[in-house]
């Protein structure tokens, strides 16, 4: 079984100030790990993946995140949010391509 | 814009009756997904299409079906709909069952 906990359903920083958003998961195999980001009435969109090969990645918009397999962590960090960040954030574990577990989702709020 | 569009957008339809979404994939991708998207909750995994086959199922009772054509293009079929399949239905494409999907803009179902 799998499964994804994101560990904050709402953030709030600071334009400008550091971003962290939590994800642990639960996997029986090695997972593959990804962040979408879903801004409103906007569809979803990849910001980036773990498929077992580097365990830091990079992703876009100055996004990445870090692969802790001791941990069960996939953790989601910006240097420096910007106002346009403020979206709702997906954490996502495929086990296999034919089924994929989102978690439940964290609201992410840019203050000026 | 990922190339997976959704129609219709949205759609409003009375409880007992029965609705069919329709998902165009990205070109070359023979794949397609469906999660259903409750308001304030993570999507949550429907079924997926692999060259016209069932490959996948999440936990949706039987009067949720799909299709696959040729083209791999796919249909969402809900029979009987009940106030709680009111949702955003999402469609994501990927090619031969990879994991980096390519989500459409969702179409917005209310059953009233």
């Amino acid at each position: 079984a799998q499964s994804v906990t994101q560990l904050d359903s709402h953030v709030s920083v600071s334009e400008g100030t550091p971003v962290l958003l939590r994800c642990n998961y639960s996997s029986s195999y090695s997972p593959s790990l990804f962040w979408y980001v879903q801004h409103p009435n906007k569809g979803l969109q990849l910001l980036l993946k773990y498929t077992s090969a580097a365990t830091l990645v990079k992703g876009i918009n100055g996004f990445e995140a870090e692969f802790k397999k001791s941990e069960t962590s996939f953790h989601l960090t910006k240097p420096s949010a910007h106002m346009s960040d403020a979206a709702e954030y997906f954490c996502v574990v495929i086990l296999n391509a034919g089924k994929s577990t989102f978690g439940d989702g964290t609201t992410l709020t840019v203050k000026p | 814009e990922t190339g997976v569009t959704q129609s219709p957008t949205h759609l409003i339809k009375t409880r007992g009756q029965q609705v069919t979404l329709r998902c165009s994939s990205q070109s070359g991708h023979n794949t397609v997904s469906w999660y259903q998207q409750a308001l304030g909750q993570g999507p949550q995994f429907i079924f997926q299409y692999y060259r016209e086959e069932e490959n996948g199922r999440g936990n949706f009772p039987p009067r949720f079906s799909g299709l696959q054509f040729p083209n791999y293009s796919s249909e969402l079929n809900v029979n009987a709909l009940e106030l709680d399949d009111s949702a955003l239905y999402l469609c994501a494409s990927t090619w031969d069952r990879g994991t980096e999907a390519f989500f459409g803009q969702g179409t917005r179902l209310t059953v009233v």
